[in-house]
């Protein structure tokens, strides 16, 4: 079965620290997508980043950065020198090819406040 | 508007009572997507649209639900007989419908639904 574990429920850090978000995915499949949706107060959830399992490249953009790792099937997001205006919740989510429709499954989300 | 619209975006209710949430995706868009957030469930997979397929609704949790998408644009998302446990944010989400899998979503800012 399908299954996205975000451990951190919340995280709370000052400005500029760099802050690691956690996220460990479960499935049978061989071809998967990996995304991270970040959900700001206003509630609409925002695409970030999506990855491919064929792809283990890490990717970095601007301040963001992933590691994609399938040996230990972790898709970890890293905001480096983070800012008041990243204060969110951040979801990870799965979705399998064999399902034919961009079910995604989430995690529980974390709940990340920088403080000033 | 540029993108996915919902309405209402709150909506209370008396348990027993139907209620329709509504979704207009982006425009250009083919694929339509309901999920649900609750505290108990997290964000969930109710059911996809796309084009003129049969919709996918194998994320719907009881037959108390039901959602059409008339003329490959607008959704309405229908629970009758609505009980407590159906408070949540009803989320819509498009995309383009190009691929069937690792698209990224575009949601709405959700309707709050509370049942009383």
């Amino acid at each position: 079965a399908q299954k996205v574990t975000q451990a951190q429920t919340e995280i709370s850090v000052v400005e500029k620290e760099d802050v690691t978000l956690d996220c460990v995915y479960e499935t049978r499949d061989t071809t998967y997508y990996l995304f991270w949706y970040k959900q700001p107060p206003s509630g609409e959830l925002v695409f970030l980043i999506r990855r491919n399992s064929f792809d283990e490249q890490n990717e970095i953009s601007g301040r963001y950065s992933w590691n994609f790792q399938k040996s230990t099937s972790s898709f970890n997001f890293t905001i480096t020198a983070s800012q008041v205006v990243d204060s969110a919740v951040y979801f990870c989510a799965l979705s399998e090819a064999r399902q034919g429709a961009q079910k995604l499954v989430f995690g529980q989300g974390t709940r990340l406040t920088i403080n000033p | 508007g540029a993108g996915v619209s919902q309405s209402p975006s709150n909506k209370v209710t008396e348990k027993g009572k139907d209620v329709e949430l509504r979704c207009d995706p982006i425009s250009g868009h083919t694929a339509l997507y309901w999920y649900r957030q609750s505290l108990g469930q997290g964000l969930e997979f109710l059911i996809y649209f796309q084009g003129n397929s049969a919709p996918d609704k194998s994320g719907l949790p009881s037959d108390r639900f039901s959602a059409e998408r008339t003329g490959g644009s607008v959704s309405t998302l229908t629970i009758q007989r609505t009980q407590q446990e159906d408070s949540a944010v009803y989320l819509c989400a498009s995309s383009p419908g190009l691929y069937t899998t690792n698209e990224k979503l575009f949601f709405g800012s959700g309707t709050q639904l509370s049942v009383l």
